[in-house]
């Protein structure tokens, strides 16, 4: 499979807790983006990657949260002290630069539950 | 505030018609507006997209249409087939960093009755 390959599927966590996502995007992308999808809305950007440089951030992402992508291939989502409000699916898609439209390619999600 | 609206939640159609999707966005610096259909447990695909020059763009059984002064775009699909069924998200690019990263809005559950 040479999708963008998202884990863990699925995370269960307590409040305060810290919890990491990976993302694999398609190879040969150069550039990387992180969405967070919350029940009854469509995706919200949080952050995008161009190789290993972070090129944009959203003020939806708060100082608890951090991504790397720290030799230009996969990337890391981490969220600090998490609270419940942070349950979500964290959406990782990569895409290639030719194609510069907002074409992207999505991974499955890794579902993130604060209990 | 949301500046791509999607304001119907759900559609149901029969196979073989006309599926409608609509969305509105709010602002007017977007350059690509795109479609991107969901299926339960699977990320969101990339369907469809038309330039903000464009009044049209027909892909298939797919066609979207730009009304830039009504700040309005629709998905068609004919005929609509079952396996269509899933939820539609309607999308607008601006430039952010240097890419085009698309909104999105809340998307519409379509549903194809054989």
């Amino acid at each position: 499979d040479t999708g963008v390959s998202q884990n863990p599927r699925h995370k269960i966590t307590k409040r305060g807790q810290n919890v990491t996502f990976r993302c694999d995007p398609i190879s040969e992308h150069n550039r990387l983006y992180w969405y967070r999808q919350t029940l009854g809305q469509g995706p919200e950007f949080l952050t995008y990657f161009q190789n290993e440089a972070q090129l944009e951030k959203s003020r939806l992402l708060s100082d608890r949260f951090s991504a790397e992508r720290p030799k230009g291939s996969f990337s890391t989502l981490e969220i600090q002290r998490t609270e419940q409000g942070d349950s979500a699916m964290y959406l990782c898609a990569s895409s290639l630069r030719a194609l510069n439209t907002g074409e992207l390619f999505f991974g499955e999600g890794s579902r993130l539950t604060v209990l | 505030d949301q500046q791509v609206k999607q304001n119907s939640p759900s559609l149901s159609v029969q196979e073989g018609r006309i599926s409608i999707l609509n969305c509105d966005y709010t602002n007017s610096m977007f350059d690509y507006f795109l479609w991107y259909k969901k299926y339960p447990a699977e990320g969101p695909t990339f369907l469809i997209s038309i330039s903000s020059i464009k009044d049209k763009n027909e892909d298939g059984r797919f066609t979207v249409f730009l009304n830039k002064s009504a700040k309005h775009l629709s998905l068609h699909i004919v005929p609509s087939q079952p396996g269509d069924s899933a939820v539609y998200f309607c999308a607008a690019s601006g430039v952010r960093g240097g890419s085009y990263i698309p909104t999105f809005g809340r998307g519409t559950s379509l549903i194809v009755h054989p």
